[in-house]
């Protein structure tokens, strides 16, 4: 167990619809990274928050946005969702603002888009 | 760009050997890179750190190298066991140390 929390563990919806997926990071972590992984694809880095504010981003598309709370728990919210956004999400964190630090990952929220 | 190569082929090694896997970067030198092991459905799980200025670094039946010259890291497995046996990503940082950048990952798949 990573300490590490992701909610919901799946999540089927449709075509342009919404969803947000939550993230508990582990107690004292301020980074929150999230990512996305397709099947048999490689980690995607989405986007990096640090206690509160956004760090760095990565391939994330406009359609996507996430923010990380003062309770330090983030929410990555997806919209207008389409067949290829289905993908496994992981949200991973650090206790740190570099790359340096190992990143603790959830057990991810599995997205279906029908 | 920074761009990462790991073998995209599945790794089949025999149990008891010693399994060998790949991560090759291009366009920059990395100051540390990251190994970790994901299993089918599951979150990657973190096994080892190398700097730059460490040609080798250990963990029990783990060695991982870094050639900074051949712009590569090698990840060994001794002893493997079919328990061994799942992907395995190289994440060397990137020029704003802020992130990781992401191999895609070798199969690895350990035979009793």
């Amino acid at each position: 167990d990573s300490g590490v929390t992701q909610t919901p563990k799946h999540l089927i919806t449709a075509t342009g619809q919404r969803v947000t997926l939550r993230c508990s990071p582990r107690s004292g972590d301020l980074s929150v990274y999230w990512y996305q992984q397709s099947l048999d694809q490689g980690l995607q880095f989405l986007i990096q928050y640090y206690n509160g504010e956004e760090r760095a981003k990565g391939n994330i598309l406009e359609r996507f946005s996430a923010q990380q709370f003062p309770d330090l728990h983030s929410e990555l919210n997806l919209s207008s969702l389409e067949l290829g956004d289905s993908a496994l999400y992981f949200c991973a964190s650090s206790g740190g603002l570099s790359g340096y630090n190992e990143q603790f990952f959830g057990p991810g929220t599995r997205l279906t888009v029908l | 760009s920074q761009k990462i190569e790991q073998n995209s082929e599945a790794l089949n090694i025999q149990e008891g050997k010693t399994a060998t896997l790949t991560c090759n970067y291009t366009n920059y030198s990395p100051a540390y890179l990251q190994w970790y092991r994901q299993d089918p459905g599951r979150g990657p799980v973190f096994l080892l750190l190398i700097r730059e200025n460490e040609k080798e670094k250990r963990k029990e039946r783990l060695k991982v190298t870094f050639d900074t010259t051949l712009k590569q890291s090698l990840f060994h497995i001794t002893a493997s066991q079919p328990a061994d046996s799942a992907t395995y990503l190289c994440a060397p940082d990137t020029d704003s140390n802020y992130q990781l950048i992401w191999g895609a990952g070798t199969k690895l798949i350990i035979k009793p």
